[in-house]
């Protein structure tokens, strides 16, 4: 069984600071990995992904996570935090389970972004 | 595009009372899922449908039926409600295809049973 543990349920950053939100995964087999990014009172949407392939992976608004299998880490990074990125990441793990791909999210992270 | 349509959008309950959450997609997407979120535990899948005539339990199917009327609907079911199924629902849909891996989601059903 596949699960996800992210690190700090709350971050708060400065306007302009580094954004480091962590996400650590367990899989039996190779996984794919996401970032999922929930703004208020809206349904999630895909930030990032991690397939195959490089490692260092680029999603929308900025931001990157890096998929180190040593680590069994997928940590999201933004250089410089901008107000609107203020919102609930979610990390997630799919794996095949029956008859369709599932996904596995982590209990999120809430980052604010002081002025 | 509308994408995935969830209605309503709040519902209050009576414990003991039922009620069919709604869902449906324009996107032609083969396979769709029901989430519930609460406070410190992310998303939890509920009951996934692969394809039109199949549905599977998720992590926490108890208390819930669902249906998946055609390719476009897939509904919720909460015979008798309870207040540990206040939450927030969400739906979303899947594109065919091992390599496309994005979950699309409707913007959510705010439940509270009293």
């Amino acid at each position: 069984a596949q699960s996800v543990t992210q690190l700090g349920s709350h971050v708060s950053v400065s306007e302009g600071a580094l954004v480091l939100l962590r996400c650590n995964y367990s899989s039996s087999v190779p996984p794919y990995l996401f970032w999922y990014v929930q703004y208020p009172n809206q349904g999630l949407q895909l930030l990032l992904k991690y397939t195959t392939g490089a490692t260092l992976v680029k999603g929308i608004n900025g931001f990157e996570a890096e998929f180190k299998k040593s680590e069994t880490s997928f940590h999201l990074t933004k250089p410089s935090a901008h107000m609107s990125d203020a919102a609930e990441y979610f990390c997630a793990v799919s794996v095949s389970s029956g008859s369709a791909r599932q996904l596995t999210f982590g209990s999120g992270t809430q980052l604010t972004v002081l002025p | 595009n509308a994408g995935v349509t969830q209605t309503p959008k709040f519902q209050v309950l009576k414990t003991g009372q039922s009620m069919t959450l709604q869902c449906a997609q324009d996107m032609n997407h083969n396979s769709m899922y029901w989430y519930r979120q609460d406070p410190g535990m992310g998303l939890r899948l509920i009951y996934y449908s692969a394809s039109e005539g199949t549905t599977d339990k998720g992590e926490v199917p108890n208390g819930y039926n669902v249906s998946r009327l055609n390719k476009r609907e897939f509904s919720l079911r909460l015979e008798s409600a309870a207040p540990s199924q206040t939450s927030v629902y969400f739906c979303a849909s899947r594109p065919t295809g091992e390599s496309n891996e994005k979950l699309f989601f409707g913007s959510g059903t705010q439940l509270s049973v009293l």
